[in-house]
């Protein structure tokens, strides 16, 4: 099975909450990561948490790792139509070659 | 600070043409990676390097090779395009926490 799983696609009403998704495998995962791509553009580092971490804040943006059911979650408040695009979730383990292993990516369609 | 620039932006080839992929950063970090994207795939690591002079293979290094002569830029080379090759290249380059990304290459191969 995939390392990163992510459900595909999501809809939300444009002013709710977004909340996606993500599971990961290796439990030696270091780092966690959120990237967003807008339409024709390169992935965006939108945040992420370190695994001793279970919360991370930003503005309207808040994570949740669950390390034990190795489950990520980001949070989106007051989810606005510029919000549209792919995010991406990704894990790594520390040292090496710092190459993290993405999920497929999760659409989001905001809607008025 | 332009971070990652990936030229050309957009390109057609011919099946069986040859052409090189170019990533410049001017951020001094040691790694870069090359990646694909194609619908419902994700990225797919394509190439890598630690540093200046060094390259490793990927997930997917089948028909391509790349090169890293200055620590600021990393080339992809296409030596016979296939259509298989049809899809959107990505460039990164890491701190080592987190990595940027170039706003991508399109490639189509007829």
């Amino acid at each position: 099975g995939e390392d990163v799983e992510q459900s595909l696609f999501l809809s939300v009403r444009e002013g709710d909450s977004s909340v996606i998704n993500c599971t990961y495998t290796d439990s030696s995962s270091t780092y966690l990561y959120w990237y967003k791509q807008e339409p024709g553009a390169g992935l965006q580092l939108l945040t992420y948490i370190f695994s001793n971490m279970d919360m991370k804040q930003d503005q309207r943006l808040t994570v949740l790792l669950n390390k034990k059911d190795k489950h990520l979650s980001l949070r989106i408040a007051d989810t606005q139509t510029g919000d549209s695009a792919i995010y991406f979730c990704a894990e790594r383990k520390s040292g090496g070659s710092y190459i993290p292993t993405f999920g497929r990516g999760t659409s989001l369609i905001v809607h008025p | 600070n332009a971070g990652v620039t990936q030229t050309p932006k957009f390109r057609v080839l011919k099946t069986g043409q040859s052409m090189t992929l170019l990533c410049a950063q001017d951020m001094n970090h040691e790694y870069m990676y090359w990646y694909r994207q194609d619908p419902g795939m994700g990225l797919r690591l394509i190439h890598y390097s630690v540093g200046e002079g060094t390259t490793a293979k990927g997930e997917v290094p089948d028909g391509y090779n790349v090169s890293r002569l200055k620590k600021q830029n990393f080339l992809l080379g296409l030596e016979s395009a296939a259509p298989s090759q049809t899809s959107v290249y990505f460039c990164a380059s890491t701190t080592g926490t987190s990595q940027y990304f170039g706003a991508g290459t399109r490639l189509s191969v007829l």
